[in-house]
């Protein structure tokens, strides 16, 4: 069974940095892109980037790609996000998914709260 | 970056009618589009990606159609646990995007 598992959310700071983690197990990681997703509360949905299977490419979306990071450790089965600069905006469900361009498989979410 | 327009944005329905939910892309995605399904506090499950192949495990009536810039999701003999907001999901060019959601009720 595939599984992901987001985790490493909460409350911070504005202006603070944060980091994701995402434990996926059920299917050779290895042989995945991996992206996130995030929702701000009661939003739509907002594709945030993605990884490819070494890491040799990594797409952002234009207005994180200064501020978020999106790593992975194959021998740890886990895709990571760093977040750094959050601000009140950056409020929002964080969603890592196995990714063909479309989703596949998504976690359950990691909720992040910026606020002072 | 491609606009979905995504309509209705809300939608009431009684149990068993079919109901459409409309995508409207900015540009040609040439099929590269998926849908979601996203009940209250869950995550979002695919239940139909290049525009009308169905996700292993989802019921059948389930159903996408379209090309261009125009794609349909239809749902056919509406049942309760179809309860949930849909979304639609270009995957033809950075950044990927998505649709502002219909949200479906039952009448």
């Amino acid at each position: 069974e595939v599984k992901l598992v987001e985790s490493g959310g909460g409350l911070v700071q504005p202006g603070r940095s944060l980091k994701l983690s995402c434990a996926a197990s059920g299917f050779n990681f290895n042989d995945y892109w991996m992206g996130w997703v995030r929702q701000a509360p009661g939003k739509g949905l907002e594709w945030i980037g993605e990884i490819n299977k070494d890491s040799s490419t990594i797409n952002y979306t234009p207005s994180l790609k200064d501020k978020f990071t999106i790593s992975r450790d194959n021998a740890q089965n886990t895709l990571y996000l760093q977040m750094s600069k959050l601000g009140s905006e950056d409020t929002a469900i964080y969603y890592c998914a196995r990714t063909y361009g479309y989703f596949d498989y998504w976690g359950q979410g990691v909720m992040v709260t910026v606020s002072s | 970056d491609i606009r979905m327009t995504q309509s209705p944005a809300s939608l009431s329905a009684s149990l068993g009618e079919t109901v459409n939910i409309e995508c409207l892309a900015s540009e040609d995605i040439y099929s590269d589009l998926a849908w979601y399904q996203q009940k209250p506090g869950k995550s979002p499950q695919l239940l139909i990606y290049n525009a009308n192949s169905l996700q292993n495990g989802v019921p059948s009536r389930f159903s996408g159609s379209g090309s261009g810039t125009q794609y349909s999701l239809k749902i056919n003999s509406l049942q309760s646990e179809d309860v949930a907001t849909y979304f639609c999901q270009q995957y033809n060019n950075y950044p990927l995007t998505f649709g502002s959601g219909t949200k479906l009720e039952i009448k």
